[in-house]
């Protein structure tokens, strides 16, 4: 069965505190990898979308990567804006179904 | 450019009602899913409207309905309403060019007392 599984849970940081937050993924074939903002109360906000192994994506402070079994949002030097929760999500070849994370919580102290 | 736009953005039911929630797709887009998003959880697939035919559905019962109209927009229907079914409702649409990337609404938040 297709699933996705975010760690950790919820991430502490300090301002200007560089991490990574990951995404195991099992699905039968992958059509594409997804990774969303969400604030609290809104709807998610697209980040970034990764279609095969080996591919990377860029936007200001985040960069998205991916390989064959998980992908990762790597953080550099976070502002207290960046806190949110962050939501990865899979879609596979056979359907149009996007599976979610539960998300990983940030906290970003300035 | 028009993003994806919900109504209502609350709303209050009582157990046994019906509701009806209302989604317009970003401008370009012609796909729409719908998600129930749970407090502290990840969205989960309800079901998926294309050419106005239900495309997939996720694990849900009869109780959750659809429609998709000729201009693209979207209804979910709730009917016999659990205090369960308390949650946030997403809707999001995809389009040509980027099929599979999906852009969300605000949500409606319903909650059943």
């Amino acid at each position: 069965e297709d699933q996705v599984t975010q760690s950790p849970e919820a991430l502490r940081l300090q301002e200007g505190e560089s991490s990574s937050l990951n995404c195991s993924y099992t699905v039968s074939g992958l059509r594409g990898l997804f990774w969303y903002r969400q604030d609290p109360g809104k709807g998610p906000e697209f980040l970034f979308t990764l279609y095969s192994a080996g591919e990377e994506k860029e936007k200001e402070r985040l960069k998205a990567t991916l390989t064959k079994k998980e992908s990762f949002l790597h953080i550099t030097a976070p502002k207290p804006e960046d806190s949110a929760t962050y939501l990865c999500a899979v879609q596979h070849t056979g359907g149009f179904k996007t599976i979610f994370g539960a998300g990983t919580r940030l906290f970003v102290k300035a | 450019d028009a993003g994806v736009t919900q109504s209502p953005t609350h709303l209050i039911k009582t157990r046994g009602q019906q509701v009806t929630l209302r989604c317009s797709p970003k401008s370009g887009h012609d796909t729409v899913s719908w998600y129930q998003q749970a407090l502290g959880q990840g969205p989960q697939f309800i079901f998926q409207y294309y050419e106005e035919e239900e495309r997939q559905r996720g694990n849900f019962p009869d109780r959750f309905s659809g429609h998709q109209f000729p201009n693209y927009s979207s209804e979910l229907n709730v009917n016999a309403l659990l205090l369960g079914d308390s949650a946030l409702y997403l809707c999001a649409s995809s389009g040509t060019g980027d099929r599979e990337t999906q852009y969300f609404g605000p949500g409606t938040r319903l909650l059943v007392l």
